[in-house]
């Protein structure tokens, strides 16, 4: 166990709809990544947050936005879903502000379907 | 811009033997970190182990190893006395020491123990 949780677990949502998911750090880390790990494939960076900025992000779209909160638990909101949004999404924790994870843990994710 | 190449979709080793993942990158850089990440069904990635570039010497965990060839951008994976608890799937990633970009995935290797 790593200390990083993420909620919920499995979500099925419909084309066109909105999504949010949640993650919580382990205790201490004020940064947190998030992952998009479609099927087959490596994780892929969507955006990160150190101290509730946005520090960097992937070749992502506007619709897929965060927020970190004072408690350092951070969330990914994805609008408009599309087809090939359906994917694991990673939330990983660190206590570094760059993108130098050496120490970086990842929650268990969250399985998002969409139909 | 960095890549990683897991060149092996699938591998299944004998309960007890001993199994070599491979991984290449392309980097630019001179400064870095490799790691070997394991996803195990549960979907939470783990770290397996890092290698610092600038160190020569081969990174150790207990039964896991790993063979840097710097000069080859290689970096393959090395369990003896494979576990059925092994079975899972492992990433290789990079990072720059510069810390300017987040983690590069491979797109993973399915490592299948066999009792």
């Amino acid at each position: 166990e790593t200390g990083v949780t993420q909620s919920p677990t499995h979500l099925i949502k419909t084309r066109g709809q909105q999504v949010t998911l949640r993650c919580s750090s382990q205790s201490g880390h004020n940064t947190v990544s998030w992952y998009q790990q479609a099927l087959g494939q490596g994780p892929q960076f969507i955006f990160q947050y150190y101290r509730e900025e946005e520090n960097g992000r992937g070749n992502f779209p506007p619709r897929f936005s965060g927020l970190q909160f004072p408690n350092y638990s951070s969330e990914l909101n994805v609008n408009a879903l599309e087809l090939d949004d359906s994917a694991l999404y990673l939330c990983a924790s660190s206590s570094s502000r760059g993108f130098l994870n050496t120490e970086a843990f990842f929650g268990q994710g969250t399985r998002l379907t969409v139909v | 811009a960095q890549t990683v190449t897991q060149s092996q979709p699938e591998m299944s080793v004998q309960e007890a033997e001993t199994v070599t993942l491979s991984c290449t990158y392309d980097t630019s850089e001179n400064n870095y970190y490799l790691f070997w990440y394991k996803q195990p069904p549960s979907r939470q990635m783990i770290l397996v182990i890092r290698q610092e570039a600038y160190k020569q010497q081969n990174a150790t965990e207990n039964r896991f190893s790993v063979n840097f060839q710097k000069a080859a951008k290689s970096f393959s994976l090395k369990i003896s006395d494979s576990q059925l608890g092994d079975t899972a799937m492992y990433f290789c990633a990079f990072i720059a020491h510069s810390g300017n970009t987040p983690l590069v995935f491979g797109k993973g290797t399915r490592l299948s123990v066999i009792a």
